[in-house]
């Protein structure tokens, strides 16, 4: 079946800028996952939904990171007034409820000029 | 809090030679392991995991990791390795409710004949 999807595959953007980016989960899982890579970094955690409300935000860095999933599927990451530090790979990934395995999207690359 | 280390950026080797990435990690509650491995412009794909049960652990395409908690480590082996295997391995752990994972910075394996 398909996987997660994420779109844009990559983003460029100006600073200050606002930017969307869309994840697709895998069809019925009711966990989402928004992650961010830096350059040379492992992935770190954003935000977590289960179904349509956010259930841990504690990694959003600050007030201009926002996400929504207002039907349960698909979910939005918002950027508002990007900045360059904001530049990375922002990863999606989703599973079913109560289970372990997190199932990753190829993400979206984001340059922020 | 959660916290992983990866103790090798990079691991180089020939063909057909063994490896073991090592991951290390800190946690003051029970924990579930993972080993994420992701090839070049692609998403991140579950290699083997470990939440209970015996400490050895077999995961997709030959590979293995043995959980030791008196060690607090997670190493990831292969006895053989092909040039396919080139990638970035990603050692990383959540807590029981399955909810975010905390990632180590990954290590580069470079594959050569």
């Amino acid at each position: 079946g398909a996987g997660v999807s994420q779109t844009p595959s990559n983003k460029v953007t100006e600073k200050g800028k606002y930017v969307e980016l869309r994840c697709d989960p895998i069809s019925g899982h009711t966990a989402l996952y928004w992650y961010r890579q830096s350059l040379g970094q492992g992935p770190e955690f954003l935000i977590y939904f289960q179904g349509t409300g956010a259930a841990d935000d504690s990694g959003l860095p600050n007030d201009r990171f926002f996400a929504v999933r207002p039907e349960g599927s698909v979910s939005t990451l918002k950027i508002q007034r990007t900045e360059r530090g904001d530049s990375a790979v922002y990863l999606c990934a989703s599973s079913l409820a109560g289970k372990e395995t997190q199932y990753f999207g190829p993400g979206t690359r984001l340059l922020v000029l | 809090a959660q916290s992983v280390t990866q103790l090798d950026s990079q691991v180089p080797v020939f063909e057909e030679a063994p490896v073991e990435l090592r991951c290390n990690y800190s946690s003051s509650v029970s924990v579930y392991l993972f080993w994420y491995v992701q090839y070049p412009n692609q998403g991140l794909q579950l290699l083997l995991k470990y939440l209970s049960g015996s400490t050895l652990v077999k995961g997709i395409n030959g590979f293995e990791a043995e959980f030791n908690k008196s060690q607090t480590s997670f190493h990831l082996r292969k006895p053989s390795v092909h040039i396919s295997d080139t990638a970035e391995y990603f050692c990383a752990v959540s807590g029981s409710s399955f909810q975010k994972l905390v990632f180590g910075t990954g290590t580069r394996l470079l594959v050569s004949p």
